[in-house]
């Protein structure tokens, strides 16, 4: 099984609402991370948990927060965002963390800000 | 500058030929590449990958060949179907990489029946 969950798949908000994304894997997996996608772009990653600790943050503003409550959940505090954040977030976990791990991809949120 | 490029954008393939997609790197360091499959709106799906220590790898209709000497590596689809149609995205990574991937900018494949 190599299944990650994300809710909601669909997400609209205004520039002064406060939201959260939600991404769940089962697999065990001990790293999990946070990508963007515009559309015909590849994912760009945003943030990386390893062991439950924040081990990157590709400079992303302040209004994308990160959480890890545990190894198995990941979510995304959205607050404050601009027309421009609009895109589709992924959520991928991996096995250990390392170079050579298969990162395996939820099926997305799609957020649009109004 | 871009580590990791897929030169074509896009590719149309009759069904039941071979689709050759492309993909070059500059980073010697990377020393593990994987493909992943992407429809609109959904998340990349991992294909198949291959480390540097091997040349190629195969998984049913999907093979994986690396040329390290030329830093390019191709994925072959054979025979294609039309349910192939996606986008396809090579990534590579590295021990000294951590955990990050680079993805090359994607090629747009059309299988046509």
């Amino acid at each position: 099984d190599t299944e990650v969950t994300q809710t909601p798949k669909h997400l609209v908000m205004g520039m002064t609402n406060k939201k959260s994304l939600k991404c769940e894997q089962h697999m065990g997996h001990r790293a999990m991370y946070w990508y963007k996608q515009k559309a015909k772009k590849p994912p760009e990653l945003m943030f990386v948990y390893s062991y439950e600790k924040l081990s990157i943050n590709e400079s992303v503003p302040s209004r994308f927060s990160p959480e890890c409550p545990n190894s198995s959940l990941l979510n995304l505090h959205l607050h404050a965002l601009q027309p421009e954040d609009s895109a589709l977030y992924l959520c991928a976990s991996s096995q250990g963390g390392h170079g050579t791990d298969t990162q395996y991809f939820g099926p997305g949120t799609r957020l649009t800000v109004l | 500058d871009q580590q990791v490029k897929q030169n074509s954008p896009s590719l149309s393939v009759q069904e039941g030929r071979i689709s050759i997609l492309n993909c070059d790197y500059t980073n010697s360091m990377f020393d593990y590449f994987l493909w992943y499959k992407k429809y609109p709106a959904e998340g990349p799906t991992f294909l198949i990958s291959i480390s540097s220590i091997k040349d190629k790898n195969e998984d049913g209709r999907f093979t994986v060949f690396l040329n390290k000497s030329a830093k390019h590596l191709s994925l072959h689809i054979v025979p294609s179907q039309p349910g192939d149609s996606a986008v396809y995205f090579c990534a590579a990574s590295g021990w000294n990489a951590g955990n990050m991937l680079t993805f090359g900018g994607g090629t747009r494949l059309m299988v046509k029946p």
